[in-house]
């Protein structure tokens, strides 16, 4: 039933470490996005990918690599992790269609904690 | 930047209607007002946007001023749950193509029993 998943919810892992944040759609929606937000509340987007190309990178560290398997996928590489890297991750998803709808959807997020 | 300006928090009895307030100046003739909540530790969910008429769905009504400079979500009959933060966002729709959200600080409603 779940419309934008990612896995893992929670993440705690040491500073220099690689890890990974996974994220699928079931809405078939053409657009993908990871957002961060950060201990202050801030919501703010880090990249988004449409049909699998990427089309926005918000001045985000290059340590951060989107992967885009498919439409329904779009997963968050990070290497080298640093203490300002813990915040929550989400990814989200729209389409657009004829009215200009978009159903951006948003997942329940990755509680990223760097130790 | 958001071009969005909204109270920090705002309080609302149970049952009563709720009105958060959203100022957008500089808004430009083809951007719309969205509003989306979080819920805490949750995604933000979309709740209703409009262009220059009054919008309304189950969820709530979205008035607009005439000369769009201004715009008031309105839950009618808050419930505890609807505690939450409320964005009001400006930005284009756009077809095709992909759209950032651009989120302020948003106002933070607290409904009371």
């Amino acid at each position: 039933d779940t419309a934008v998943s990612q896995t893992p919810k929670y993440l705690v892992t040491q500073m220099g470490n690689d890890k990974s944040i996974k994220c699928e759609q079931n809405l078939g929606h053409d657009t993908m996005y990871w957002y961060k937000q950060d201990s202050k509340k801030f919501l703010k987007i880090m990249f988004s990918y449409n049909n699998k190309e990427l089309i926005i990178n918000e001045t985000v560290p290059n340590r951060f690599s989107p992967k885009s398997p498919d439409k329904a996928h779009l997963n968050l590489h990070i290497n080298s992790l640093e203490l300002g890297d813990s915040a929550v991750y989400f990814c989200a998803s729209s389409r657009f269609d004829r009215r200009g709808e978009e159903g951006y959807t948003f997942g329940s997020g990755t509680r990223l904690t760097v130790v | 930047d958001a071009k969005t300006t909204q109270p920090p928090s705002m309080d609302c009895a149970e049952g009563r209607a709720a009105n958060l307030p959203c100022n957008h100046s500089t808004i430009s003739g083809n951007e719309y007002v969205y509003w989306y909540r979080q819920i805490h530790s949750q995604g933000p969910q979309y709740i209703i946007h409009g262009l220059k008429n009054n919008e309304t769905n189950e969820m709530a009504s979205l008035i607009i001023t005439e000369d769009r400079k201004s715009s008031t979500l309105i839950l009618p009959h808050a419930t505890l749950r609807d505690t939450a933060v409320y964005y009001c966002i400006v930005r284009p729709t756009l077809r095709g193509g992909s759209e950032k959200l651009v989120f302020g600080k948003g106002t933070k409603l607290t409904v009371n029993p």
